[in-house]
């Protein structure tokens, strides 16, 4: 089983939709909690962190669940600037971070 | 503010050859690290330093050298190319670390081996 599991998709969304991405951990002892977001043939930028109490940042919000292992990602209102792929990544513990294979989202006019 | 400089952005290499990847960051950052991104595989550590002098292994070691000599550089050596390593490869650095700072990452190397 992968330490860090996420579905692929693509997820194919009309402009101004909502799309929610999920993720699942195994390591319990996991410590932090992040999405990064990279574009095709580009590196990948932190988006945001995921916090237990849930965090939102203009039209993203993050939602962490310890009790299930699970981590969430809710965009609304979807532009057209939203495609890329979406990495779910865990800190395991010091200096080690392990990063899910991404979730590719594609939003059209 | 360049943030982190890697180079070359492409390389084609033989079975066998040898090569050194460079990473170079000005933001002081005390943390660096190699990664290989491959399909299907997400990104998988290579190796890390969390200071000048001082180096570590990742998940994936095997095949690579590196050494940091200042804070500002984290070279990484492949000593004899394999098809096997032919990736896209990525060097990030942090202020500390602890994933919280958020990692920087450079624009990513890809090799291609033959």
């Amino acid at each position: 089983r992968k330490e860090v599991e996420q579905d692929p998709g693509p997820f194919n969304v009309p402009e101004g939709a909502t799309v929610a991405f999920n993720c699942t951990y195994s390591n319990s002892a996991s410590q932090s909690f992040f999405w990064y977001r990279q574009d095709c043939r580009k590196e990948p930028k932190l988006l945001m962190s995921v916090y237990s109490s849930g965090n939102e940042d203009g039209r993203f919000t993050a939602q962490l669940n310890r009790a299930s292992q699970y981590i969430s990602l809710l965009i609304r209102d979807s532009k057209l600037s939203d495609s890329a792929t979406y990495l779910c990544v865990v800190n395991t513990g010091f200096q080690k971070l392990v990063f899910g294979t991404g979730t590719r989202l594609l939003v059209s006019p | 503010n360049a943030g982190v400089t890697q180079t070359p952005k492409f390389q084609v290499l033989k079975t066998g050859q040898s090569m050194t990847l460079q990473c170079a960051q000005d933001m002081n950052h005390e943390y660096m690290s190699w990664y290989r991104q491959d399909p299907g595989m997400g990104l998988r550590l290579i190796h890390y330093s969390v200071g000048a002098g001082i180096t570590d292994q990742g998940e994936v070691p095997n095949g690579y050298n590196v050494s940091r000599s200042t804070t500002e550089d984290f070279p990484l050596r492949l000593l004899s190319a394999a098809p096997s390593q032919t990736s896209v490869y990525f060097c990030a650095s942090s202020y500390s670390g602890h994933a919280n700072y958020g990692y920087t990452f450079g624009s990513g190397t890809r090799l291609t081996v033959v």
